[in-house]
């Protein structure tokens, strides 16, 4: 099963461009990177989701290398209501093998004015 | 939107009670999964299921039991509560095809004393 690997925290200013990056060197072929952010008291929300290149939504960027062993979230002009945790999880859904998608401790990404 | 409800926010229960947590969606999904999380660990998955009366084993299902009746609700329960029970429970549930993200509830924190 593909680990991943980020930054336990991150510091930034409003307005600024956010970066998060994660490695998951034993990615496999069928697997899909996605990523989620989870405020205080909530569950987890989903964000955005890639397997090669460069997805756009209207929240964020997903950037994914050709070799797949890692990806980064990009946020663009981020605002104090940025500040959460954002998790990155590596694995397929839809089988019986859905139940092995992997939290890991995610970033904690602390926004100030 | 899909809805993914939790009966309780907040539950508190004593050792060796029997402690069962309700979690309902709203999507007809056919994945539905129970998963903790605790300071520092991250989210771990208790068991999932990809079915009615289908359930499967996630990471830690030790000490915990659960009951998929029927489509749109599954439920966590806890035979004997004990105090390294105590956490955030959080749902989830997704469709089944193919890398379609989990939806998550709000939690329930629960307190065993």
């Amino acid at each position: 099963l593909a680990k991943t690997t980020q930054p336990i925290s991150m510091d930034s200013y409003e307005g600024q461009e956010v970066n998060i990056t994660c490695s998951h060197n034993n990615i496999a072929t069928n697997d899909y990177i996605t990523w989620y952010q989870q405020f205080p008291s909530q569950g987890p929300r989903f964000i955005i989701q890639g397997y090669k290149t460069k997805v756009t939504n209207e929240v964020a960027s997903l950037f994914i290398p050709a070799d797949r062993k890692s990806s980064t979230l990009s946020l663009p002009r981020v605002s104090l209501s940025d500040t959460a945790v954002y998790y990155c999880l590596v694995g397929i859904n839809g089988s019986s093998n859905t139940g092995k998608l992997i939290f890991g401790q995610g970033t904690t990404l602390q926004v100030k004015p | 939107d899909v809805k993914v409800t939790q009966s309780s926010r907040y539950l508190v229960k004593r050792t060796g009670e029997k402690v069962f947590l309700e979690c309902v969606q709203d999507m007809d999904h056919e994945n539905m999964f129970w998963y903790r999380q605790d300071p520092g660990l991250g989210l771990r998955l208790i068991y999932f299921s990809y079915d009615v009366k289908m359930k499967e084993k996630g990471d830690i299902p030790e000490g915990y039991s659960v009951s998929r009746e029927k489509k749109e609700r599954f439920s966590l329960i806890l035979e004997s509560a004990s105090t390294n029970q105590t956490s955030m429970y959080l749902c989830a549930s997704s469709s089944q095809y193919k890398n379609q993200p989990q939806h998550f509830g709000d939690g329930t924190r629960l307190s065993i004393l």
